[in-house]
């Protein structure tokens, strides 16, 4: 069975800093993989996407995320954190081996200290 | 309008009595999602529609009803609700049922008191 797995709840780091929040996935086959921002009291807003083209991928406001079959994992970083950046974030995963449904995280907090 | 819109945005409900929340999505999608989003809880996949067709429901109550009268409007008809069914509401829609993308409305925040 699909399933993605984000590894810490809270995630605190100050203003400047880097931002690394932990996404894995259990899959035996290559899945489709996605970022979602969440602010308070909206919906969630796509991030970025990967779908078996670059391992790398770039998305909105400064985030990308690196695709790492060995490690089976999807990890978002942003070099410098803005107060702007605090949110709850989800990753998600799709793919043949969910019948093409999507599963979400649990989510990660992030909270920017100024 | 762009995107998904959903309508109201906030909603406060007796047990009693019997409500609609309504979803438009703006995009040319073929596929449309509710979700319920509980305070510490995962998103809770509640219904599909694809092509105006029910193609999943999630054991979910059937105090929850929803309706897909075309590819661009998705309701969900409340009644006899009871205070767990408190949440964030929020509607998604894709291009097609499956690994698309899907892109979220801005939620409807239900109390039901």
């Amino acid at each position: 069975a699909q399933s993605v797995t984000q590894l810490g709840s809270h995630v605190s780091v100050s203003e400047g800093a880097l931002v690394l929040l932990r996404c894995n996935y259990s899959s035996s086959v290559p899945p489709y993989l996605f970022w979602y921002v969440q602010y308070p009291n909206q919906g969630l807003q796509l991030l970025l996407k990967y779908t078996s083209a670059a391992t790398l991928v770039k998305g909105i406001n400064g985030f990308e995320a690196e695709f790492k079959k060995s490690e089976t994992s999807f990890h978002l970083t942003k070099p410098s954190a803005h107060m702007s950046d605090a949110a709850e974030y989800f990753c998600a995963v799709s793919g043949m081996n969910t019948g093409n449904q999507f599963y979400f995280g649990t989510g990660t907090s992030l909270t920017v200290i100024p | 309008e762009t995107g998904v819109t959903q309508t109201p945005r906030h909603l406060v409900m007796g047990m009693t009595n019997k409500k609609s929340l309504k979803c438009e999505q703006h995009l040319g999608h073929n596929a449309m999602y509710w979700y319920k989003q509980s305070a510490k809880k995962p998103l809770e996949l509640m219904f599909v529609y694809s092509l105006e067709e029910r193609v999943e429901n999630n054991s979910v109550p059937s105090r929850f009803s929803p309706e897909c009268p075309n590819s661009s409007h998705l309701f969900l008809h409340l009644h006899t609700l009871q205070p767990e069914d408190s949440a964030l509401y929020l509607c998604a829609s894709s291009l097609r049922r499956g690994a698309y993308e899907q892109y979220f409305g801005p939620g409807t925040r239900l109390t039901v008191t």
